[in-house]
């Protein structure tokens, strides 16, 4: 199991704040990094999967860029809303199934 | 609009008992998994099917059986549940294609399972 480290744990912000977060992983024997949005009582939602070094990827006010050379991808929330509270996971793949999830950003926007 | 539904969402059931935690999903995905989460820690694969009749245990050891006899259903057995067992378990699929292939996959709503 190879270990993948977000931070922070936890961030409250205001609503109407920007914000971005951390994945770091293994930069050895990469193969994707996956984004995913966990809302409470609700299942993980896939946000991106990237692949290539310098990847950026855009879905609304949310947006990630990866950097598998030196082993990190950052998520923005641009505007935050009470609606992006949720906790987001990364996961690194390295070979041709095994995701390996970190713990994850809890976010809390607050009105 | 979930497309892959878990059955049940909770469950409370003394040690000792036979459990089958159901995994569905409509989607045609030949890809499944089995994760396991303790409070605070990351998701562990525990199980994963490329298809009708193929199961591999994931990273994380685990007492529990899988089965795979058609391709919308993967569901998880433990023959003789223990207080260790509790824990959160998701079942995940993900798109047909090459083995290598990038897709992201698809979570249930888990199942929460506590044993007594």
């Amino acid at each position: 199991i190879l270990n993948v480290e977000q931070s922070p744990q936890s961030l409250h912000v205001q609503e109407g704040d920007s914000t971005n977060f951390t994945c770091s992983f293994p930069s050895s024997n990469f193969y994707a990094l996956h984004w995913y949005r966990w809302e409470t009582a609700k299942s993980p939602e896939a946000l991106f999967v990237m692949t290539l070094n310098g990847d950026e990827k855009k879905k609304g006010r949310i947006s990630a860029t990866l950097n598998t050379k030196e082993g990190y991808s950052y998520l923005y929330i641009k505007g935050s809303q009470p609606e992006d509270s949720a906790t987001y996971l990364c996961a690194f793949k390295f070979s041709g199934y095994a995701l390996n999830f970190g713990k994850g950003t809890s976010l809390l926007v607050t009105p | 609009e979930a497309d892959i539904y878990q059955t049940p969402r909770y469950l409370v059931i003394g040690t000792g008992k036979k459990i089958t935690l159901e995994c569905s999903q409509t989607m045609g995905h030949d890809k499944m998994y089995w994760y396991q989460q303790d409070p605070g820690m990351e998701l562990h694969l525990i199980h994963y099917s490329y298809g009708v009749n193929s199961t591999e245990k994931g990273d994380l050891s685990s007492e529990s059986t899988v089965s795979r006899i058609r391709t919308e259903h993967f569901p998880l057995t433990l023959e003789s549940a223990r207080p260790s067992h509790t824990s959160q378990y998701l079942c995940a699929s993900s798109e047909s294609g090459t083995l290598n292939s990038n897709q992201p996959q698809h979570f249930g709503d888990g199942t929460r399972l506590s044993i007594l």
